[in-house]
């Protein structure tokens, strides 16, 4: 079973635009959300993380809204470029526990 | 400061076959996580260490074993391969299991079983 689910499988967006990936999860266990990014042949990097005592949290073009009570989360990143073009991945896990929960995956690709 | 290392980068087996992935984690890193990412998946959490102890398992088969050495490092091993083996397996460290949970990959190793 899927612990965390990710939308959309792919996304393509013009140069300045924004990029939105949502997640969604089930488990209310879950208290920590962090978003990576992967190029081809690399292994994931973490791009930026939030815990739910807050709704929101930007770092530069790239930010995360959480919404609690829906347990859902999502990534918005401003001013996309093409080096934005990469594979973006949420996850999720509880302190603690550390094994994190990846979603499926978003293929963004950004045209110029 | 390097990071996360992982070797070998490639790896070609047949069905049957055993293999061992090495990781050395970052320098003061004391936790090891092990990842499978199946191509066009996200990563599955299959083992975390730390201090050398298991600390955590995924729902994968007792084909899969590691274990960790008094430098931290880890090694991942596979026996009695299976196609469904191939995949990109990824090694994460983190100071400790309560870290902030933050953890860094290295860049993987592509196993492919033949």
């Amino acid at each position: 079973q899927q612990q965390v689910k990710q939308s959309p499988q792919s996304l393509i967006v013009q140069k300045g635009g924004i990029s939105i990936i949502n997640c969604a999860y089930e488990n209310t266990a879950f208290d920590y959300f962090p978003w990576y990014q992967q190029f081809p042949g690399k292994g994931p990097a973490l791009l930026i993380a939030i815990r739910p005592d807050v709704s929101e949290k930007k770092e530069g073009r790239f930010t995360i809204s959480f919404n609690k009570s829906a347990k859902q989360f999502s990534l918005h990143i401003m001013d996309s470029q093409p080096g934005d073009s990469a594979t973006y991945f949420c996850a999720a896990s509880i302190t603690g526990a550390n094994n994190l929960f990846f979603g499926t995956g978003t293929r963004l690709t950004v045209i110029p | 400061d390097a990071g996360v290392t992982q070797s070998p980068t490639h790896l070609i087996k047949t069905r049957g076959q055993q293999v061992t992935l090495r990781c050395s984690p970052i320098s003061g890193h004391k936790s090891v996580s092990w990842y499978q990412q199946v191509l066009g998946q996200g990563p599955q959490f299959i083992f975390q260490y730390y201090e050398k102890e298991e600390r955590g398992r995924g729902n994968f088969p007792d084909r899969f074993s590691a274990r960790q050495f008094p430098n931290y490092s880890s090694e991942l091993n596979v026996n009695a391969l299976l196609l469904g083996d191939s995949a990109l397996y990824l090694c994460a460290s983190s100071f400790s299991p309560r870290a902030n949970n933050e953890q860094f990959f290295g860049p993987g190793t592509r196993l492919t079983v033949l």
